[in-house]
């Protein structure tokens, strides 16, 4: 079965400054992967997804930008966090005719 | 109308109840339909598959309604442990993504 990590658990960042988030899956070649937010209190919102290398589907135009330089590896990045970016930023990896499996996310806190 | 939608609770329920979730979705030509779990402060954990037929994995069943595009999760003898958010999910047509609700909120109490 897929495993998916995602780090760092837990980030305290200031207004304006930058962000990377990383993920990478094992036990799957070739998955269309996802990043999700889910802000307190509130449903997924899907924000990029990609069905292969160099290809990213950007749900949500934002401050945020996503790239996949690696077939299992997916990155979340920002040049200038807001607090409206506060929330909780899952990976999820998909197959088609399997399910959707998510990391453990990445709770960010933006001050 | 939003793709996926379900009555946000929350549910508060004594242990050994039987409790229902419903759903609803828009698109007539999705083909595949799940239910998610998803803890506090967790990330969501696949619960069920919900197949045309009706399925069920012990103290759960799924339902699922082509025609009216309705989904349902009955969950029987409740336990403490089955206190969590329950998420409905449905397939975008386009096979690249899927559509989640917002989630039932369901607490079962001693």
């Amino acid at each position: 079965s897929q495993t998916i990590h995602q780090w760092p658990a837990t980030l305290v960042q200031p207004v304006g400054s930058p962000l990377s988030l990383e993920c990478t899956v094992e036990g799957t070649s070739n998955p269309n992967l996802y990043w999700y937010r889910q802000a307190a209190g509130r449903g997924l919102q899907l924000l990029f997804y990609s069905v292969g290398i160099g290809q990213i589907s950007s749900e949500v135009p934002q401050n945020l930008s996503a790239s996949r330089p690696q077939d299992r590896q997916f990155i979340l990045s920002s040049k200038k966090l807001l607090l409206s970016d506060s929330g909780f930023y899952l990976c999820a990896s998909y197959r088609t005719q399997e399910t959707q499996y998510f990391g453990p996310g990445t709770r960010l806190l933006v001050l | 109308r939003k793709e996926v939608e379900q009555d946000p609770g929350p549910f508060n329920v004594p242990e050994g109840a039987t409790v229902a979730f419903n759903c609803t979705y828009s698109n007539s030509a999705s083909q595949s339909f799940f239910w998610y779990r998803q803890d506090c402060r967790k990330e969501p954990k696949l619960l069920m598959s919900v197949y045309s037929s009706g399925n069920e994995d012990g103290r759960f069943t799924a339902q699922l309604n082509r025609a009216s595009q309705y989904i349902s999760l009955l969950i029987r003898d409740s336990k403490l442990s089955d206190s969590a958010t329950y998420l409905c999910v449905v397939n975008r047509p386009s096979g690249y993504a899927l559509n989640f609700g917002k989630g039932t909120s369901l607490l079962v109490t001693p």
